[in-house]
């Protein structure tokens, strides 16, 4: 199956620490987005690269929050020294053109 | 991009027509409508895409009227795995390209 892999699927974390999640996109797909969702909402965008450059990161949600494409390849998402209300699921999609393909995402639970 | 609005929750009985409305009042010329759908526990999944023509595929089918403000899915036998939330999104093909999830319609295929 050559889709979107997440990494780890599922990451139960303390308070305060700090958390990588990865996503690999489909190899030809340039465009990588990082989404967020919390019980009951929609998902809700973060951020996006093209290729290696990050076009858009104004929606990330606070300075915690950082994300890298190096090579234009995989992608990773920091959050550092998280906390409660950073539970959600991470969703990571990419695309080529119009078609958009995302992961089964990283559900995080801060405890 | 344009707000959707969409019912919260609808049912279906297995075997018939699940036909669901999205309105977009305030689409643009050039913003296209979009259906996803979101089955427990997984990422969201393209379903199809449109314009202002009618389309269809092995999915589904889309409906936009002719003043483009609303549109409808059709899955025309619905089966119990397509118990999801269906997200209607419509948005311009230039720009970000980020996808603007609303709360969507949680669809219950019904025995």
């Amino acid at each position: 199956d050559t889709g979107v892999s997440q990494d780890p699927r599922h990451k139960i974390t303390k308070r305060g620490q700090n958390v990588t999640f990865r996503c690999d996109p489909i190899s030809e797909h340039n465009r990588l987005y990082w989404y967020r969702q919390t019980l009951g909402q929609g998902p809700e965008f973060l951020t996006y690269f093209q290729n290696e450059a990050q076009l858009e990161k104004s929606r990330l949600l606070s300075d915690r929050f950082s994300a890298e494409r190096p090579k234009g390849s995989f992608s990773t998402l920091e959050i550092q020294r998280t906390e409660q209300g950073d539970s959600a699921m991470y969703l990571c999609a990419s695309s080529f053109l119009r078609g958009y393909t995302f992961g089964s995402g990283t559900r995080l639970t801060v405890v | 991009d344009a707000k959707t609005t969409q019912p919260p929750s609808m049912d279906c009985a297995e075997g018939r027509a699940a036909n669901l409305p999205c309105n977009h009042s305030t689409i643009s010329g050039n913003e296209y409508v979009y259906w996803y759908r979101q089955i427990h526990s997984q990422g969201p999944q393209y379903i199809i895409h449109g314009l202002k023509n009618n389309e269809t595929n092995e999915m589904a089918s889309l409906i936009i009227t002719e003043d483009r403000k609303s549109s409808t899915l059709i899955l025309p036998h619905a089966t119990l795995r397509d118990t999801a939330v269906y997200y209607c999104i419509v948005r311009a093909q230039t720009g970000a390209n980020n996808l603007f999830f609303g709360t969507g319609t949680r669809l219950t295929v019904i025995p």
